[in-house]
């Protein structure tokens, strides 16, 4: 069983488009996370959700959009696409806040082309 | 704020060799320290993590890490090299209390026959 799973592995588009990215987690965690690697493997985090609440919003163009409909799953729409939007998208989730330190737990990727 | 330093952008070492991979941190509190693992096209692993139990820490694949607050230091170790070793590396830092884990820029790590 995939424990953190995100759909799709592979995106090319054009750009202007809009695009989405979905994750779902069967682990019963309570938060969960976006994270963006560029071609350097440099990770930053984007957005963190707790039990649908929106905690973490770092500086990131509003053109990206996280919905968390329940808290196994998080979405990541991304209006607008920009050459600079390609990188590899994870998503993550953890059990707890903070307090106790549990490590993240990642998604395989989604690979974002924009042409 | 915090921040993780990796020393070194690339390590290679010949199979059976020791492997030391290193990390300094910056934290205001007593952080969370982490080490993931990433193989070609696929997410990251974790390895081993320090939450103040222990400083010398155990993580997976043979692996180790000491956490020594006098250097900030969170270096990684294995004593002998695999070739299935080879992949990218990530030390990664989380406040107590926080929501945030901040990530290193990464060591990869080549083995050679």
């Amino acid at each position: 069983d995939t424990a953190v799973s995100q759909t799709p592995k592979y995106l090319v588009t054009q750009m202007g488009n809009d695009k989405s990215i979905k994750c779902e987690q069967n682990l019963g965690h309570d938060t969960m996370y976006w994270y963006k690697q560029d071609s350097k493997k440099f990770l930053k985090i984007m957005f963190s959700y707790n039990n649908k609440e929106l905690i973490i919003n770092e500086t990131v163009p509003n053109r990206f959009s996280p919905k968390s409909p329940d808290k196994a799953h998080l979405n990541l729409h991304i209006n607008s696409l920009e050459l600079g939007d390609s990188a590899v998208y994870f998503c993550a989730s953890s059990q707890d806040t903070g307090a106790q330190g549990s490590p993240l737990h990642f998604g395989n990727g989604t690979r974002l082309t924009v042409t | 704020a915090q921040s993780v330093t990796q020393l070194g952008s690339h390590v290679s070492v010949s199979e059976g060799a020791l492997v030391l991979l290193r990390c300094n941190y910056s934290s205001s509190v007593p952080p969370y320290l982490f080490w993931y693992v990433q193989y070609p096209n696929q997410g990251l692993q974790l390895l081993l993590k320090y939450t103040s139990a222990a400083t010398l820490v155990k993580g997976i694949n043979g692996f180790e890490a000491e956490f020594k607050k006098s250097e900030t230091s969170f270096h990684l170790t294995k004593p002998s090299a695999h070739m299935s070793d080879a992949a990218e590396y990530f030390c990664a830092v989380r406040d107590t209390g926080g929501f945030k884990t901040i990530f290193g820029a990464g060591t990869r790590l080549f083995v050679k026959a």
